[in-house]
C-alpha cells in the first residue's frame, strides 16, 4: 500500500513571496503519478500540477513547480509570487501507474497543507 | 466541474435513518470514484466503479455501499447512518490521462 505525508499542516506566506509545501511519499511501485490538488474554501478540488514519475523533468504549470526527488521518494510544491487566491487547503496525491481495469486510477492522498497568503 | 454532479449537495440527517448520495456525469467516462474527507484525514477512497454493475470497496467502505446501474450514475448509500459517517463526500471521475475531476461534494450531517 502506498502511503502519503505532508509534514506541514499549516503554511502562511506574503504576498508575492515564494513557498515550498512538502510531501514525501511511500510505495514500491517504479511507475507512478504524483499530484498537487488545491482546495479553496469554496470546497472544489482543483488540479493544480502532475507529475510522471518516468519523467525526470520536473512539472511547472504557470507560477507553479515541483521538486521531484524519485530516489528519496519526495515531490514538493513551490509556488512563486504568492497571490491571496492561492489560500487554500493543498493535498498531494499518489497514483499507481497500470493498464485500465479494476483499481485503475485510484488515488491515495496526504493530510494536507493549509496555506494562507498574507497580503 | 460542469460534467459532475453531486446531489444533494448538502443533507442533515438522524442517526438510523437510510440516506443516499447520487454521482452524475454527462461524459460517458468508465471511471467513477467516492472518497470522503475528514478533518485529518485527507480523502480517502469510499468505494470505486470500472464499468455498469462493476464496483470495489476502497479503503473506508465499512457501512457504505454503492451501485452503478447506468454509466452516468453512482450511488453512494448509508443503510444506517451514523455519527461517525458526518463528513465531506466527493465523487470523482477519470478522464484519461491519469487524472481525476471532481465533483463539488456533499456535506452530510448525522445527528
Amino acid at each position: 500500500a502506498q502511503t502519503v505525508t505532508q509534514s506541514q499542516p499549516e503554511m502562511s506566506v506574503q504576498e508575492a513571496e515564494t513557498v515550498t509545501l512538502s510531501c514525501t511519499y511511500d510505495t514500491s511501485e517504479n511507475n507512478y503519478y504524483l499530484f498537487w490538488y488545491k482546495q479553496p474554501p469554496s470546497r472544489q478540488m482543483i488540479l493544480v500540477i502532475r507529475q510522471e514519475a518516468y519523467k525526470q523533468q520536473n512539472a511547472t504549470e504557470n507560477r507553479f513547480s515541483v521538486n521531484f526527488q524519485k530516489a528519496a521518494k519526495s515531490f514538493s510544491l513551490k509556488i512563486s509570487d504568492s497571490q491571496l487566491g492561492d489560500t487554500a487547503m493543498y493535498f498531494c496525491a499518489f497514483m499507481k501507474h497500470g493498464s485500465s481495469g479494476a483499481g485503475s486510477y485510484q488515488l491515495t492522498f496526504g493530510k494536507g497543507t493549509k496555506l494562507s497568503v498574507i497580503p | 466541474d460542469a460534467g459532475i454532479t453531486q446531489s444533494p449537495r448538502h443533507k442533515v440527517t438522524e442517526t438510523g435513518t437510510p440516506v443516499t448520495l447520487r454521482c452524475h456525469q454527462t461524459e460517458n467516462h468508465r471511471y467513477m470514484y467516492w472518497y470522503r474527507q475528514d478533518p485529518g484525514h485527507g480523502l480517502r477512497l469510499i468505494h470505486y466503479s470500472y464499468g455498469v454493475k462493476d464496483t470495489d470497496k476502497g479503503e473506508v467502505s465499512d457501512g457504505y455501499s454503492v451501485s452503478r446501474s447506468k454509466t452516468e450514475d453512482f450511488l453512494l448509500t448509508l443503510e444506517s447512518a451514523t455519527s461517525s459517517q458526518t463528513s465531506v463526500y466527493f465523487c470523482a471521475i477519470s478522464r484519461g490521462a491519469n487524472v481525476l475531476t471532481f465533483g463539488a461534494g456533499s456535506r452530510l450531517t448525522v445527528l
